[in-house]
């Protein structure tokens, strides 16, 4: 069984619209967390939520919205895509007190 | 703030040679530290650790790392390098202070492994 999933793994769509990215997590974590992989393979943290609350929002435009509406899922909504916005987003999950995060396969997004 | 810094964007090794890759961090409090793989057009695998304890760390595939605070580095090795091995690997930090787990990775070194 996978244990972070993400879907889709591809999505390409054209500037200007709204689009979103579906995480789930089968581990029992209480902790999830989005990163974002742009073209030279750079990781960075954007949002983070524990227990369904944001505990990390690393200076990104408004127009991404996390939405966590249980413990076992943390979706990613984005709207007025942007070129810059084309990367790779992760889902990750962890369980408090335990340091390792679990990644999931990645969702390739391209913006035209 | 912590960070880390991975020598070497791109390192080429024999297969059956040594594999080095190299990576220092700055934190402000002693460290947990992270070697992930990357393997093409897929997630990040955890490799090892360091978290407390034993410096030296013995991780999947044959993989390990050595804490050393005094050089402030967790370089990662391999005795012998096989073809399998070809992918991207990060090393990431995570601060023992608050700030909800969040892992500052380094830009990622791409291992290649030539016959």
């Amino acid at each position: 069984d996978t244990a972070v999933s993400q879907t889709p793994k591809y999505l390409v769509t054209q500037m200007g619209n709204d689009k979103s990215i579906k995480c789930e997590q089968n581990l029992g974590h209480d902790t999830m967390y989005w990163y974002k992989q742009d073209s030279k393979k750079f990781l960075k943290i954007m949002f983070s939520y524990n227990n369904k609350e944001l505990i990390i929002n690393e200076t990104v435009p408004n127009r991404f919205s996390p939405k966590s509406p249980d413990k076992a899922h943390l979706n990613l909504h984005i709207n007025s895509l942007e070129l810059g916005d084309s990367a790779v987003y992760f889902c990750a999950s962890s369980q408090a007190g335990v340091e390792t995060q679990y990644f999931g396969p990645g969702t390739r997004l391209l913006v035209l | 703030a912590q960070s880390v810094t991975q020598l070497g964007s791109h390192v080429s090794v024999s297969e059956g040679a040594l594999v080095l890759l190299r990576c220092n961090y700055s934190s402000s409090v002693p460290p947990y530290l992270f070697w992930y793989v990357q393997y093409p057009n897929q997630g990040l695998q955890l490799l090892l650790k360091y978290t407390t304890g034993a410096t030296l760390v013995k991780g999947i595939n044959g993989f390990e790392a050595e804490f050393k605070k005094s050089e402030t580095s967790f370089h990662l090795t391999k005795p012998s390098a096989h073809m399998s091995d070809a992918a991207e690997y990060f090393c990431a930090v995570r601060g023992k202070e608050g700030g909800g787990n969040k892992l500052t990775f380094g830009t990622g070194t791409q291992l290649k492994v030539e016959l």
